[in-house]
């Protein structure tokens, strides 16, 4: 079955540059997605398509993918971003939909 | 503002069965594929589950194919999730998410309900 890789964790102090990997087979030929997931709330997706940043969140989320890895940018990042970042993405058929194992993102 | 509410979750037996609901509210219900995704107690996200705007296309997650039918009710606006054949493993936070659709190949959930808990445990 497809998987997605993501590194357990991630620290950065307040306004560096946090960087995320995410890396699939399947990549080079399906869009990645981020989704951002505080402690009890559900998730929120804060990059869709590889790059384009949803209405409503910060400029400081940036999203790039080359080959078979995409990667999620915080520039400047702060305390409130602290949380889990899944990135997803689907199998090279489309149908099946896949999650990363989640990197857990430490901001002190 | 798009609503997303799921109800249904539990304490159930193994071999037991379950049955979820997603009252969807805030958008054209008819017009969107739906989704469930699951998280179980401190791990990642799960895809489960996704059916078609009018239920021609159905898929399924390995994990849970042969005992879990996802369907819609779009006069309703509600999605649903029948579990059966329950294992401890499908202990989890189940989620209900719409689905969107991009340019082709573009496809993702977004948003989600705050999610209902369904514990299989005797």
């Amino acid at each position: 079955s497809y998987e997605l890789t993501q590194p357990p964790s991630v620290s950065v102090s307040p306004g560096q540059t946090a960087r995320i990997t995410c890396s699939g087979d399947a990549l080079p030929k399906k869009y990645a997605y981020w989704y951002q997931q505080k402690s009890g709330q559900a998730p929120v997706l804060v990059i869709y398509e590889d790059s384009k940043r949803p209405s409503g969140i910060p400029e400081r989320f940036s999203g790039s993918s080359s080959g078979t890895m995409a990667t999620l940018t915080i520039s400047g990042a702060q305390v409130e971003d602290e949380a889990d970042y899944y990135c997803y993405s689907t199998d090279s058929s489309g149908t099946q939909r896949v999650f990363g194992g989640g990197t857990k993102l430490t901001v002190l | 503002e798009v609503q997303l509410v799921e109800s249904g979750g539990g304490l159930v037996k193994p071999g037991g069965s379950l049955r979820l609901s997603c009252a969807a509210s805030g958008f054209t219900f008819s017009s969107y594929s739906m989704n469930w995704v699951r998280q179980a107690p401190g791990k990642g996200l799960e895809w489960v589950s996704s059916i078609s705007s009018s239920s021609s296309y159905i898929y399924y997650a390995d994990s849970v194919k042969g005992r879990f039918t996802i369907s819609r009710d779009n006069a309703k606006n509600s999605l649903y999730l029948q579990m059966n054949s329950l294992r401890a493993e499908d202990t989890a936070v189940y989620y209900c998410a719409r689905g969107v659709a991009g340019s082709s190949p573009s496809y993702w959930f977004d948003p989600w309900g705050q999610g209902t808990l369904v514990t299989v445990s005797s």
